[in-house]
């Protein structure tokens, strides 16, 4: 069960798309179209931004935006906010019924 | 409308038990996919523990042996009963649902648990 390798950050200013990749397995991301995304800002809970690999639900900006690759999921910010400001993770369901987080991703807006 | 809050959270000494409980409004635990999310101060989130519809239980490697989810159908409340704990178990637990397992789409608000001498 380790955990999915994101980049620690990464930063934009405002208006312009940034990608969040997450790395995984055959095991988990590469078998599975069971990954979702999540904004955390500390102290609040987090908030799923994208589940399904690219569904997004309803209230969440289509400024929000994912894809996968193989063992690689992707989740694009387009026209950055400075409220887009946050900790951003994916998780992934896994083999063995269990589920995986990313390491996490400090998005920060320039 | 949805909401999940947890209670149960405290300071705990190492070896020691805490029960913590996830109380569900607008929708029934019994009928959908529950887990329970964790994250160390400074640390990401990880995820702990899942019951599903049937009854099945599911954990993590680190708590597994020690830690046991469980709901009270009639209360509609989950929860996750933690023993033998550890300095590395002190993080601010989540309950969270459980989208057919493709995402968590409502969380509470979290509970700090905190083990230590």
């Amino acid at each position: 069960q380790s955990a999915l390798t994101q980049p620690a950050s990464v930063s934009g200013s405002p208006g312009q798309s940034i990608t969040i990749s997450c790395t995984g397995t055959s095991s988990d991301v590469g078998f599975y179209n069971l990954v979702s995304w999540y904004q955390h800002h500390p102290g609040k809970a987090p908030k799923l931004m994208i589940y399904e690999v690219i569904q997004r639900p309803s209230g969440v900006s289509d400024r929000f935006s994912a894809s996968k690759s193989g063992n690689t999921a992707s989740l694009t910010i387009s026209g950055l906010q400075a409220d887009d400001e946050a900790d951003y993770y994916c998780c992934s369901y896994s083999s063995s019924s269990t589920y995986v987080f990313g390491t996490g991703t400090k998005v920060t807006v320039l | 409308e949805v909401q999940l809050v947890e209670s149960g959270g405290g300071l705990v000494q190492p070896g020691g038990s805490l029960r913590l409980s996830c109380a569900a409004s607008g929708f029934t635990v019994s009928s959908n996919y529950m887990s329970w999310v964790r994250q160390a101060p400074g640390k990401g989130l990880e995820w702990v523990s899942a019951i599903y519809t049937g009854g099945s239980t599911f954990y993590a490697d680190s708590v597994k042996g020690r830690f046991t989810v469980s709901r009270d159908n009639s209360k509609t409340t989950l929860y996750l009963q933690m023993n033998s704990l550890r300095a590395e178990d002190t993080a601010v637990y989540y309950c969270a649902r459980d989208w057919r397992k493709g995402g968590f789409d409502y969380w509470g608000q979290g509970t700090l648990v905190t083990v230590s001498s």
